[in-house]
């Protein structure tokens, strides 16, 4: 089992829509979680950073975390075409870890239509 | 505020050649990674430094591939002899604090044919 799963899509919605974007994890002790978003042809960027459970938000994101479950998500309300892009979850690896030692989902395709 | 810059952009070689990229930080930021993101794959960790010493190169191939980061500044990642399986985009990416918030460059696009 991979320490990280993402569903690689591809997922296409409609302008508007909320868009649901998970990751689950085998890894109990992961305790820091990221979104990087990366459009075609460039480098990731961060996108959210969340610590441990619950919720956080900020515009039209919000990162949840259910460490219960090892089941992240990235909703995006009233998705626009420049949400089009590659979504990775990430995950900072437990104590002992370089913190720069990202572990990353393999990304979601987004394509968000006019 | 000049990002993460890094050169070749692409760069198609035959496999045995060798290949070297460069990359600049972003200005402060101590600490520098290079990351292999294969086609269809999130981009996985070849090495850290922290400032001009390794923090983490755990996961480099090291009978082929070498990097420095020379004066804790400016890096090369350099691959000798390629295989076919190192096409993929190599990124590196700085960061001011060890929080997991990388700053990116665009990549520089390897083919080995």
């Amino acid at each position: 089992q991979k320490e990280v799963e993402q569903d690689p899509g591809p997922l296409s919605v409609p302008e508007g829509a909320i868009v649901s974007l998970n990751c689950t994890y085998s890894n109990s002790a992961f305790q820091y979680f990221m979104w990087y978003r990366q459009y075609s042809r460039k480098g990731p960027e961060l996108l959210m950073y969340t610590y441990s459970s619950g919720n956080k938000e900020d515009g039209r994101f919000t990162a949840q975390v259910d460490k219960s479950s090892k089941y992240i998500s990235l909703f995006i309300r009233d998705s626009q075409p420049s949400d089009s892009a590659t979504y990775l979850c990430a995950m900072i690896p437990p104590m002992g870890g370089s913190q720069g030692n990202l572990i990353f989902g393999k990304g979601t395709k987004l394509s968000v239509k006019p | 505020e000049a990002g993460v810059a890094q050169s070749p952009r692409y760069k198609i070689i035959e496999k045995r050649q060798s290949v070297a990229f460069w990359c600049n930080p972003i200005s402060g930021h101590a600490t520098l990674y290079w990351y292999q993101q294969i086609l269809g794959q999130g981009p996985k960790l070849l090495i850290q430094f922290q400032n001009n010493g390794v923090v983490d190169d755990s996961q480099l191939p090291k009978d082929r591939f070498s990097a420095e980061r020379l004066k804790g500044v400016d890096s090369t990642l350099k691959i000798q002899p390629a295989k076919l399986e190192d096409s993929a985009v190599y990124l590196c990416a700085s960061s001011f604090s060890n929080t997991g918030e990388l700053f990116f460059g665009e990549g520089s696009r390897l083919t080995v044919l």
